[in-house]
């Protein structure tokens, strides 16, 4: 099975700031790979797939990047609503499966 | 305007079934690969399984925490999903999600739209 390691598992930061989380495959798995954003008592909404593209409807602070092994997601300037936690996604090989999380909370 | 809405969560001991449901609108049910996902209390996310479309002959993969337990299958007329659970054990109390593949190919498997989940416990 492909593991995901996502860094840092938790994470503070203040509105404005530029936050990146990272996310490492335990083998390569091209570009198949798609990040999710989770709040409180919520499903889990689609952000990028395919390491780079912006599911429609999602604001262009968000990025993504990386294939192989080592992937980011980046949010230029923390907006309030940001505050969440994110997982990545391989889509690359069964079983898919995520990584642990990254929780963004308010400085 | 496309919707996922899972049913049939609730509590049941351990050892015990229940059968979720998905029931969907908005898109062409019978297009789309199918999954289930779920999320422990206080958890990170863990894919279940899927079911592929007709053109793929309704195929399906399991995770290994839960193949020969659960079982995954659909019906297009009625466009809905479903997942029966058997030999429940606690380590199962989780909110199960619904969701929807992009598309068959690798490079669609990822979820553009999650139902709302439903809560099972397993406890005696």
């Amino acid at each position: 099975d492909i593991q995901l390691t996502q860094s840092p598992s938790f994470l503070s930061a203040s509105v404005g700031d530029r936050v990146t989380i990272t996310c490492r495959a335990s083998q390569g798995i091209s570009s198949y790979l798609a990040w999710y954003q989770q709040k409180p008592g919520k499903a889990p909404k689609l952000l990028i797939y395919v390491a780079a593209t912006l599911q429609s409807g999602v604001p262009s602070r968000f990025s993504g990047s990386g294939s192989g092994t080592e992937f980011t997601l980046t949010i230029s300037s923390l907006q309030p609503e940001d505050f969440a936690t994110y997982y990545c996604q391989q889509h690359n090989s069964y079983p898919l499966t995520f990584g642990g999380g990254t929780k963004v909370e308010i400085k | 305007e496309v919707q996922l809405v899972e049913s049939g969560g609730g509590l049941v001991q351990p050892g015990g079934s229940l059968r979720l449901s998905c029931a969907t609108s908005g898109f062409t049910f019978s297009d789309h690969y199918m999954d289930w996902v779920r999320q422990a209390p206080g958890k990170g996310l863990e894919w279940l399984g899927r079911t592929r479309n007709k053109i793929n002959s309704y195929t399906t993969e399991y995770a290994a925490s839960v193949k020969g337990r659960f079982t995954i299958s659909r019906d297009d007329s009625k466009n809905s999903l479903y997942l029966q659970m058997n030999s429940l054990k606690t380590e199962d109390t989780a909110v199960y999600y619904c969701v929807r593949v992009w598309s068959s190919t690798w490079y669609g498997s990822y979820f553009d739209y999650w139902g709302q989940g439903t809560l099972v416990t397993v406890s005696s």
